[in-house]
This record gives structure tokens, C-alpha cells and sequence, in this order.
């Protein structure tokens, strides 16, 4: 079964650092891995998400996330902090075989941003 | 963007009535939709696969008569809590996926706050 673990409930940063927001997967067939990002009363948008070619993925908003198999990670980070990127991300795991459908969330990090 | 109308956004019943929460894709045709429950500071638990014109495929330990889903058309699916109970409070949300001859896109609802007394 697939499953994924996000490091930290809440993550504070200063605005203009660095974010570094921290997933771990566990899957035993090659995955897809997915960040969303959910806004106040929003749903979810899809920030990025890696399909086994390049292993560094760019999204949008300057977010980049790198999968490293030997760590079974696939952190989300963003060199400068905005105070607009203040929201709840998710990371999610699929089947390659499933694609797009049947994603396994983490349970979810509140990111502030501090003036 | 593609976008994906949850309604209502919350609401409030009590013990033992019937709740409908609608999922509408408003720009595509999705003839799958899903719904998701999520508890307070925990993940999405994925209950069910809608399927446009069929029956609803549930996971493990969901309760499909407890939980009804409709999926009548293209752009609409509905999901049922039949009498509810406290312990059906719950965030619920939905996502629907747009088929496209090139690319395959999630796309979710807003969330509905399900308060049970």
C-alpha cells in the first residue's frame, strides 16, 4: 500500500526565506507524486508533479520539488518566501498505472509566512 | 482554468436527516469525479470513485448505502450522508478529472464543512 508522511504540521518562515516543506513516500511500485496547494475557502490546485522523467520538477508560483529515490522523498521547496504563498499543502503518491486517479494524501502542512 | 463548484460550502443538520452535497465541473466534462473526507489536521481519505453513468466504486470500509452517489451527468455528481450521525462531521471534498485526448488533470471543489448535532 502507498502511503505519505509530510514532516511538520505547521512550518513558520520569514518572509523572503527559504521554504522547505518535507514528504516522505512509501510505494512498492514506481510512483507519481504530486504537490496541491489549498488557499482559505479554496480548493485544491496542483502545484507540480513528477511522472518519472526529470527528477527536479519546476511548478508554478517558483515552487520546485526534487524525487530522490534512495530517500523516498520528494520535498517542495522555494528560494523566497512570498507572503501570498501563506497556505496548506499537500503532498499526494499515485500508481503509475493509475495516473491522475487514485491519489494517497499526507496529512497536510499549514505554511505562515512573518513579515 | 478548469474549475470545480462544491455547494453547499457548509452546513449544519441534525442527527438522523439526509445531507446532498453537489460536485459540478463548470468548464469540462468529467466523467470521473471523487469525493474525499478529511478530519481535522489529518489527510484526505479518498471514499469513493464516481463513475458517470454507473455505479460508484467504494474503498475499503466505506459504507456505500450509508454514503449515496449519483453521477447523472457529465458535469455533476452528488453525494449523499444518509442519516447522519455526529460521527459523520467532516470536511468533504471533491475532485473531477478531465478527460482530454493529450493530458489527464485533477481538478478539486472547495469543500463542504459537514456539522452534525
Amino acid at each position: 500500500a502507498q502511503s505519505v508522511t509530510q514532516l511538520g504540521s505547521h512550518v513558520s518562515v520569514s518572509e523572503g526565506a527559504l521554504v522547505l516543506l518535507r514528504c516522505n513516500y512509501s510505494s512498492s511500485v514506481p510512483p507519481y507524486l504530486f504537490w496541491y496547494v489549498q488557499y482559505p475557502n479554496q480548493g485544491l490546485q496542483l502545484l507540480l508533479k513528477y511522472t518519472s522523467a526529470a527528477t527536479l520538477v519546476k511548478g508554478i508560483n517558483g515552487f520546485e520539488a526534487e524525487f530522490k529515490k534512495s530517500e523516498t522523498s520528494f520535498h517542495l521547496t522555494k528560494p523566497s518566501a512570498h507572503m501570498s504563498d501563506a497556505a496548506e499543502y499537500f503532498c499526494a503518491v499515485s500508481d503509475i498505472g493509475q495516473g491522475a486517479q487514485k491519489l494517497v494524501f499526507g496529512q497536510g502542512t499549514r505554511l505562515t509566512i512573518n513579515p | 482554468g478548469a474549475v470545480v463548484s462544491q455547494h453547499p460550502s457548509w452546513v449544519i443538520c441534525k442527527s438522523g436527516t439526509s445531507v446532498k452535497i453537489e460536485c459540478r465541473s463548470l468548464d469540462f466534462q468529467a466523467t470521473t469525479m471523487f469525493w474525499y473526507r478529511q478530519f481535522p489536521k489529518q489527510s484526505l481519505m479518498l471514499m469513493a470513485t464516481s463513475n458517470e453513468g454507473s455505479k460508484a466504486t467504494y474503498e475499503q470500509g466505506v459504507e456505500k448505502d450509508k454514503f449515496l452517489i449519483n453521477h447523472a451527468s457529465l458535469t455533476l455528481s452528488t453525494l449523499t450522508v444518509t442519516s447522519a450521525h455526529p460521527e459523520d462531521s467532516s470536511f468533504y471534498i471533491c475532485s473531477a478529472r478531465e478527460d482530454t485526448a493529450t493530458n489527464e488533470k485533477l481538478f478539486f471543489g472547495s469543500g463542504t464543512q459537514l456539522s452534525v448535532l
